[in-house]
């Protein structure tokens, strides 16, 4: 079964910290795999996308990283502010069997909390 | 949010109405698509529609109905047959077969 997990569920931490949010995919076969950043009662935005060929991708104080052997993704955030509390979905995408435009599976998100 | 916008961004619905969200873009995108999401679990898809007049149901769209009669809009009527509507709701666009989807602001509808 396609499916997309990612830990931890929550995550609180201080301003200025770094913190790392993991997620997991069983999704095959596999096109790309997206972080968004979703604020509290707002629709997600898209922070960075990988192929299946890239590793890294970073977006100012955001860098994700991809392993497509062991199908593990990570996004990194540098020096956090307070701007930063939010919830952090992972996003795979694959191909249909039949046609069709590439279908989403999401994770159920990791919410951040950064304190001042 | 960019170029797409939701209405209303809170709904109330007594038990056995229908209510209609409102979902408009002006990226010119060709697909756009419902999505509900509730707490800890990950977006789901309602509906997708890839071209005017031609949508496509999603994982989870028993109760639900849409239609694409322009290409900047996409609204889904919430029938009084979906028996837990209470949830946050997103529509997103994108070009066809792009990468990403861009969101709107969302919708939270409440049963009362």
């Amino acid at each position: 079964k396609n499916q997309v997990e990612q830990s931890p569920q929550s995550l609180i931490i201080l301003e200025g910290k770094n913190c790392t949010l993991q997620c997991n995919y069983t999704v095959s076969p596999f096109s790309n795999l997206r972080w968004y950043k979703q604020d509290t009662g707002r629709g997600p935005v898209s922070l960075t996308i990988m192929t299946f060929s890239e590793n890294t991708k970073s977006n100012g104080r955001y860098t994700a990283t991809l392993d497509a052997d062991t199908k593990q993704s990570s996004l990194h955030i540098t020096a956090s502010q307070l701007s930063d509390s939010a919830s952090y979905i992972c996003v795979v995408s694959f191909p249909p069997l039949s046609g069709g435009y590439n279908k989403l599976i999401f994770g159920a998100g990791t919410r951040l909390a950064v304190h001042p | 949010d960019g170029g797409i916008t939701q209405s209303p961004k809170y709904l109330f619905r007594k038990e056995g109405q229908n209510v209609t969200l409102s979902c408009e873009q002006n990226l010119n995108h060709d697909a756009m698509y419902w999505y509900r999401q509730d707490p800890g679990q990950g977006l789901r898809l309602i509906y997708y529609s890839q071209i005017v007049n031609d949508f496509q149901k999603g994982d989870i769209a028993e109760g639900y109905s849409v239609s694409r009669e322009k290409k900047e809009s996409f609204p889904l009527t919430v029938t009084s047959a979906q028996k837990n509507p209470t949830a946050f709701y997103l529509c997103a666009s994108s070009f066809l077969s792009a990468d990403t989807q861009y969101f709107g602001p969302g919708t939270r509808l409440t049963v009362l």
